[in-house]
């Protein structure tokens, strides 16, 4: 049972345009969620995150919300540049386990530019 | 400060041997954990460690993965008689280990069994 879940596995996004990223979960015990970008061999690296506190958080280009009563997320890059191109992950701790995080499947972002 | 650092960065071992995963976390970090990345899958947990407490093995999909952390350093990953569908990108991550923390991964190592 897949409690994160991506479901755009891929996504093309002209340079300069907005990149769109959507996240869905199932457990409702999730309250915090952060987002990581990962380049090919390398590991994932933190981007942003969010408690369920807020409905939005902001860092320069990235934004993101977050919508409880759907249990959606979503991250918003923009202006997109063509470094952005990578896969991301959205993910959610387990408190009642250590905090061992719940990923999504990742999206790939490929930024044309 | 340096990151979380992993050895090997590639493996490639035949199917039955078996393999030892280096990880070094963050300096402080109390918490680590396990992942790995099977292709065109999403990372699953493993393996997790918090201070001097009991590990939580959840994750370990068989017995023939086992993991130690020495204290508040190094751990190591082991998985005997490997077969082929080990072959996977296995993750590092630390964290400070408070409540909720954000966590810092390494580059991984590639295991490929043949």
């Amino acid at each position: 049972d897949q409690q994160v879940k991506q479901n755009s596995p891929s996504l093309s996004v002209q340079e300069g345009r907005i990149s769109i990223l959507n996240c869905d979960y199932t457990n409702s015990m999730f309250d915090y969620f952060l987002w990581y970008k990962k380049y090919p061999a390398e590991g994932p690296t933190f981007l942003i995150s969010i408690s369920s506190i807020k409905d939005k958080n902001e860092d320069g280009r990235f934004t993101v919300f977050l919508n409880k009563s759907a249990k959606h997320l979503s991250l918003h890059i923009v202006p997109s540049q063509p470094g952005d191109s990578a896969v991301y992950f959205c993910a959610s701790p387990i408190k009642a386990a250590g905090n061992k995080l719940t990923f999504g499947g990742g999206t790939r972002v490929l930024v044309k530019p | 400060g340096a990151g979380v650092s992993q050895s090997p960065s590639n493996k490639v071992t035949e199917k039955g041997k078996d393999v030892e995963l280096r990880c070094d976390p963050i300096s402080g970090h109390t918490a680590l954990y396990w992942y790995r990345q099977r292709l065109g899958q999403g990372l699953e947990f493993l393996i997790y460690f918090q201070g001097n407490s009991a590990p939580d093995k959840s994750g370990l999909p068989s017995d023939r993965f086992s993991a130690e952390r020495t204290g508040e350093s190094v751990s190591t990953l082991t998985i005997q008689r490997t077969q082929q569908e080990d072959s996977a990108v296995y993750l590092c991550a630390s964290s400070r280990g408070l409540a909720v923390d954000t966590q810092y991964f390494g580059p991984g190592t590639r295991l490929t069994v043949l």
